[in-house]
């Protein structure tokens, strides 16, 4: 149990689907991350939250939208994404941007 | 340019014979150094944290020491539930952008 629950832990999704990844953390942080692993890649930041305000979009492609309702969630919407978007879907938080970065359990995502 | 390189990419190991893992590193600021433990489909989990050339951490049969240029995991007679892969992530910089991570190790303990 590391705090911070991630659901679905897999989903398999047509291009045209949308869905959602969900996160929330337990630890009463303010900082919470999206981040993308695929095979044989450093982990790669999607975007960043502080406080729920985005404060780093790293030149992610549209179909994939967050949303922070507030600091213990973070959501990961997903419309018609494309085979290459299959991976494992990371959900982090920290207390701030120089602390610790604790992961969920992550998200499979296959797209078919 | 920023850069996390680990070493090696695979390492397979008989149950007690100790070995090391390296991250050698090329960031401008450290502010920290940072280990976490992958299991297959699982999320990585934090095993420590380093802030200055010199210090060392230890957990059961893990101990992590920090140079200026790279840290090393040693791993003193493992077992087989030490397999997983190890990831490293060096912090630089005090924005929210400030972790880069190396593409691990995937460690084989044999019985």
């Amino acid at each position: 149990e590391t705090g911070v629950t991630q659901t679905p832990r897999h989903l398999v999704m047509g291009m045209t689907n949308k869905k959602s990844l969900k996160c929330e953390q337990h630890l009463g942080h303010n900082a919470m991350y999206w981040y993308k692993q695929s095979a044989k890649k450093p982990l790669e930041l999607m975007f960043v939250y502080n406080f729920k305000e985005q404060t780093e979009n790293n030149s992610v492609p549209s179909r994939f939208s967050p949303e922070c309702p507030n600091s213990s969630h973070l959501f990961l919407h997903l419309h018609t994404l494309q085979p290459e978007d299959s991976a494992l879907y990371l959900c982090a938080s920290s207390q701030d941007f120089r602390n610790t970065i604790y992961f969920g359990e992550g998200s499979w995502l296959t797209v078919v | 340019e920023d850069q996390v390189t680990q070493s090696p990419e695979a390492l397979r190991l008989q149950e007690g014979e100790s070995s090391s893992l390296n991250c050698s590193y090329t960031v401008s600021g450290l502010r920290g150094l940072f280990w976490y433990r992958q299991d297959p489909g699982k999320g990585p989990e934090f095993l420590f944290t380093l802030y200055s050339a010199g210090e060392e951490k230890e957990k059961e049969r893990l101990k992590a020491t920090l140079t200026k240029k790279e840290s090393f995991l040693h791993i003193t007679a493992p077992k087989p539930e030490d397999s997983a892969t190890y990831l490293c992530a060096v912090q630089a910089g005090t924005g929210a952008n400030n972790l880069f991570f190396g593409t691990g190790t995937r460690l084989t303990v044999i019985p």
